[in-house]
């Protein structure tokens, strides 16, 4: 099977713009989770969703959308962009059946970088 | 809340050598799952090994096996015949009932020829 894939693999964007990122899962999984890694914070969970609803959500601004597509592709939008979003956007994908703890893989990421 | 701990935020092995990184974590949950991904310079996150809390035997995956102390909420893993391409950060995380990882802060392998 073909893993998750992300798109674009770098953007470079400025203050104030938005950005959407992408996201497909491994073939047969229902479920994808987004993550954002920093050097300061670490890894920090943003939301999952599973067949088209948002799951579960992290503590970030309203800025930080997302959606899921019929085909379990996955969109993240982060909106008026500001300096302390450059970070790698990671997203996993599990079947998310379990109803309880899961095994997520990851795709290779997005490297934003804000000026 | 759930928290995961890793305390060491580098480590070195010789090529072919023994090294065992270290993670203790905190929660309330009965039902959880645990790993450790490697995060190699190319940053793509890998899955090295999972243990299902419920489970009294200690999972291996070739050369990694993993050290469960349930109840001191501890959860090492030890990498055998260490080799280059181990170079990695490495992660330790916490999956609840919440459908979220939680990860510790890395720590930094590298192995030496």
């Amino acid at each position: 099977k073909a893993g998750v894939t992300q798109t674009p693999r770098y953007l470079i964007k400025t203050r104030g713009q938005q950005v959407t990122l992408s996201c497909s899962p491994i073939s047969g999984h229902r479920s994808v989770s987004w993550y954002q890694q920093t050097p300061g914070q670490g890894l920090q969970f943003l939301f999952e969703y599973f067949s088209e609803t948002q799951r579960n959500k992290g503590n970030f601004p309203g800025r930080f959308s997302g959606r899921q597509f019929s085909n379990s592709r996955s969109e993240m939008n982060v909106s008026t962009l500001e300096l302390g979003d450059s970070a790698l956007y990671l997203c996993a994908s599990s079947s998310g059946l379990a109803g309880g703890p899961d095994t997520q893989y990851f795709g290779p990421g997005t490297r934003l970088t804000v000026l | 809340a759930q928290t995961v701990t890793q305390s060491q935020p580098e480590m070195s092995v010789q090529e072919a050598e023994t090294v065992t990184l270290s993670c203790t974590y905190d929660t309330s949950e009965s039902n959880y799952y645990l790993f450790w991904y490697k995060q190699p310079p190319s940053r793509q996150m890998i899955l090295v090994i999972r243990q299902e809390a419920y489970k009294q035997q200690n999972a291996t995956e070739n050369r990694f096996s993993v050290n469960f102390q349930k109840a001191a909420k501890s959860f090492s893993l030890k990498i055998s015949d260490s080799q280059l391409g181990d170079t990695a950060m490495y992660f330790c995380a916490f999956m609840g009932n919440t459908g979220k990882l939680i990860f510790g802060q890395g720590t930094t392998l590298q192995v030496k020829p």
